[in-house]
C-alpha cells in the first residue's frame, strides 16, 4: 500500500505566478489534510477535506488560496498570484476517518522568487 | 481552546531512555493524546495515541496519569536515528480543526 503522495517535491516559482500543489492520499483514505511548514516552526492546519467537499477551511487565507479534493484524482492545493512570503514547506495528509492518525506525505517545498 | 505545553528541546545519549512531558490543563473529556515524530525535510509520523492510563507499541510508551493533565512519551534506548522533533496534540477528532496545533514541538538531539 503506497503511501501518501505529494508532487512536485519542490516548486519553483515567480511572484504573481500560479503554484499548484497535488496530493494523492492513501488507498482507502477518503479525508485529507493540508498544513503549510516555516523553517523552525510548527506545522500550521490549512484546510480539511472530504471526496468532493471541504469540511473546515479555516486556516487558510481568504485570498488566493483553494483547495478540492474531487471525486476522482488526487487534492490539489492552489495558490494564486504567489508572493515571497508563500514559501514554505506544504505537507498533505490522508486519514481513513476523522482520528488523530494521519499520514503524512513527504511535502512539496515552494520557493518564491 | 486546548494548548499543550513541552519542553522546546532535549539532550540525550545512545543508549538511555528518553521522556518527553507534554502538559495539557485543559484537556476535553473527549480528548485524546496523539504524539507525532518529525524527522527534517519530511512529512510527520504518527507515533502513538492515549486515552489514559498506558499504552505501549513497538515504537514507544505513552503514560498518562488519572486526571490526564499531562502525558509522558517514553522512547527506551534511544540510537541516534531518534534525533528529530516530537509534537503532542491533544483532541477528540479532526473534525475539531482548531485543535489540530503541532506546535513547536520538542527538538531532540541523541548523541553518540
Amino acid at each position: 500500500n503506497a503511501g501518501v503522495m505529494q508532487n512536485p517535491r519542490h516548486l519553483v516559482r515567480r511572484r504573481g505566478q500560479e503554484a499548484r500543489l497535488r496530493c494523492s492520499p492513501m488507498k482507502g483514505h477518503s479525508h485529507v489534510y493540508w498544513y503549510r511548514q516555516l523553517p523552525e516552526e510548527g506545522l500550521k492546519f490549512m484546510v480539511y477535506l472530504q471526496k468532493e467537499n471541504i469540511i473546515d477551511e479555516s486556516g487558510m487565507p481568504k485570498e488566493r488560496f483553494s483547495a478540492e479534493f474531487p471525486k476522482e484524482g488526487p487534492s490539489i492545493l492552489r495558490i494564486q498570484q504567489v508572493v515571497r512570503g508563500d514559501s514554505a514547506a506544504y505537507f498533505c495528509a490522508s486519514s481513513p476517518d476523522a482520528a488523530y492518525e494521519q499520514y503524512f506525505g513527504p511535502g512539496t517545498r515552494l520557493t518564491v522568487t | 481552546l486546548a494548548k499543550t505545553t513541552q519542553p522546546i528541546s532535549m539532550d540525550s545519549y545512545e543508549g538511555q531512555e528518553v521522556n518527553i512531558t507534554c502538559s495539557h490543563n485543559n484537556i476535553a473529556t473527549n480528548d485524546y493524546i496523539t504524539w507525532y515524530q518529525q524527522f527534517p525535510s519530511q512529512g510527520p509520523r504518527f507515533i502513538i495515541q492515549g486515552y489514559k492510563t498506558k499504552v505501549t507499541n513497538e515504537v514507544a510508551s505513552l503514560f498518562i496519569p488519572a486526571d490526564r493533565k499531562s502525558s509522558t512519551l517514553s522512547l527506551p534506548r534511544v540510537s541516534l536515528s531518534d534525533t528529530a522533533v516530537y509534537y503532542c496534540l491533544v483532541g477528540p477528532n479532526t473534525y475539531n480543526t482548531d485543535k489540530l496545533i503541532f506546535g513547536t514541538g520538542t527538538r531532540l538531539q541523541v548523541f553518540p
